[in-house]
């Protein structure tokens, strides 16, 4: 059974940072591209990073560009995505979701996700 | 940038069809899925690569499309259906979401 649990969310300033992780299970974690969706508070879904199965390929969407960094640690079956310079606009709840293999461009397995609140 | 546009709400009366829109400039040239949302929970996929159906899923759900309009049908609609139902394509590097229906099943 494929499972993707988030952790590290939480409260932090304006300005600070944070690291999610990702633990994946039930799959080759090696063979498929990575995500991380957002939701704020009572919007839709807005894509954040993407990375590839061969770590090659990396994207951004551009309100994260220059601030967040994806990574993935193949050994640990494990996702991350590193937040500094965290803005209030940041606060949302944080998925993590797998690609449906080999460039299909669909999220096929979602976590549960974590949530980020970044306040005073 | 490349935005995805869906209609707000959507209200079915039980045992009817709803239909949900997805358009976009040159959507047809890309590919289409769609996702269930319910309060409290993480998105479900229910159509990718336009029409197919994941394992799992109702055969109630379709997914087709024409020109540069995708379009959710819920057909026989139950009450576990009503949730938040959001479109979703790839365009130059981008995984990009559509505005999000409400679906509400009266």
């Amino acid at each position: 059974e494929v499972q993707l649990v988030e952790s590290g969310g939480g409260l932090v300033q304006p300005g600070g940072s944070l690291r999610l992780s990702c633990a994946a299970s039930g799959f080759q974690f090696s063979n498929y591209g990575m995500n991380w969706v957002r939701q704020a508070p009572g919007k839709g879904l807005e894509w954040v990073s993407y990375i590839s199965s061969s770590d090659k390929t990396i994207h951004y969407a551009d309100s994260v560009k220059g601030r967040f960094t994806i990574s993935r640690d193949i050994a640990k079956n494990s996702l991350s995505l590193q937040m500094n310079s965290l803005r209030d606009e940041d606060t949302a709840v944080y998925f993590c979701a797998r690609e449906g293999g080999g460039s299909t461009y669909y999220l096929d397995f979602w976590g549960q996700g974590t949530p980020v609140t970044v306040s005073a | 940038s490349f935005e995805l546009t869906q209609p707000p709400s959507v209200s079915v009366s039980p045992g009817q069809t709803a239909s949900i829109t997805c358009s976009g400039d040159k959507l047809g040239d890309k590919y289409v899925c769609w996702y269930q949302q319910k309060p409290g929970q993480s998105p479900v996929l229910v159509i990718y690569q336009d029409t197919k159906r994941p394992s799992g899923i109702p055969e109630r759900f379709s997914g087709s499309t024409s020109g540069d309009t995708a379009t959710l049908t819920i057909s026989g609609t139950q009450a576990m259906d009503e949730a938040d139902y959001y479109c979703q394509a790839w365009d130059t590097s981008l995984y990009v979401f559509g505005t999000g229906t409400t679906v509400t099943v009266l």
